[in-house]
């Protein structure tokens, strides 16, 4: 079936960057965008970019542009956010999610910041 | 960018009854409106989406209307598994995706 797995929780400390993995299955990666989008604790949906796994090519959410960068890997079906400069306000769940079979959501991957 | 607005933020109602949650947009995105709901801990669900159309295995209760720039999602019989948080989403834009600052539905 369709799913997109997401790599796990990260501790990271201020002032480093993250790299966060989302695998497609049970679909053609390239058909479908991939967005990131992240939710801070007891927080609303924050859309932070997508990546066209075709091409490569991204669009980024006006907060995250110059520290977020979104890549792919066709060979392994995979999409990448990484978010550099990282301040505590940056703890958050980070999720994946493709417009395959109309909504489909990774499971979520765990960023805390923390000295 | 597109701005969208939900209300209330939260709201608490009985088993059985009719629960009403709004969406505007700051400018009109046609039908361009998904509704999602979200429990802790677990990714958002995708309930409706082009305003009106249900999400395949989504129970007939939940219902969405509207178009341009005011849109709602009903409940129409609240039962104790719809106790979540619900979120609204343009996709309108072609170039980002905007959600409404969600609204928790509890049970009195």
């Amino acid at each position: 079936q369709v799913q997109l797995l997401q790599s796990g929780a990260e501790v990271k400390k201020p002032g480093a960057s993250v790299k966060v993995s989302c695998t497609a299955s049970g679909y053609t990666f390239t058909t479908y965008y991939i967005h990131w989008v992240r939710q801070a604790p007891g927080q609303g949906l924050e859309w932070m970019g997508r990546v066209n796994p075709n091409s490569g090519g991204a669009n980024y959410a006006q907060n995250f542009r110059g520290r977020v960068t979104m890549t792919r890997d066709t060979s392994v079906s995979t999409a990448y956010m990484e978010l550099s400069g990282l301040r505590s306000d940056d703890t958050a769940v980070y999720y994946c999610a493709s417009p395959v079979g109309r909504s489909t959501w990774g499971q979520g991957t765990l960023v805390t910041v923390s000295s | 960018d597109i701005q969208m607005t939900q209300s209330p933020s939260s709201l608490s109602a009985s088993v059985g009854d009719r629960v009403t949650i709004t969406c505007r947009a700051s400018q009109s995105i046609s039908s361009r409106l998904n509704w999602y709901q979200q429990k802790p801990g677990k990714a958002p669900k995708l309930l409706v989406y082009a305003a009106s159309t249900l999400q395949s295995g989504v129970p007939s209760r939940f219902s969405g209307s509207g178009s341009g720039t005011d849109f709602t999602l009903t409940i129409s019989s609240l039962q104790p598994e719809d106790c979540a948080t619900y979120y609204c989403q343009q996709s309108y834009s072609p170039l980002t995706w905007t959600f409404g600052q969600g609204t928790k539905v509890e049970i009195k």
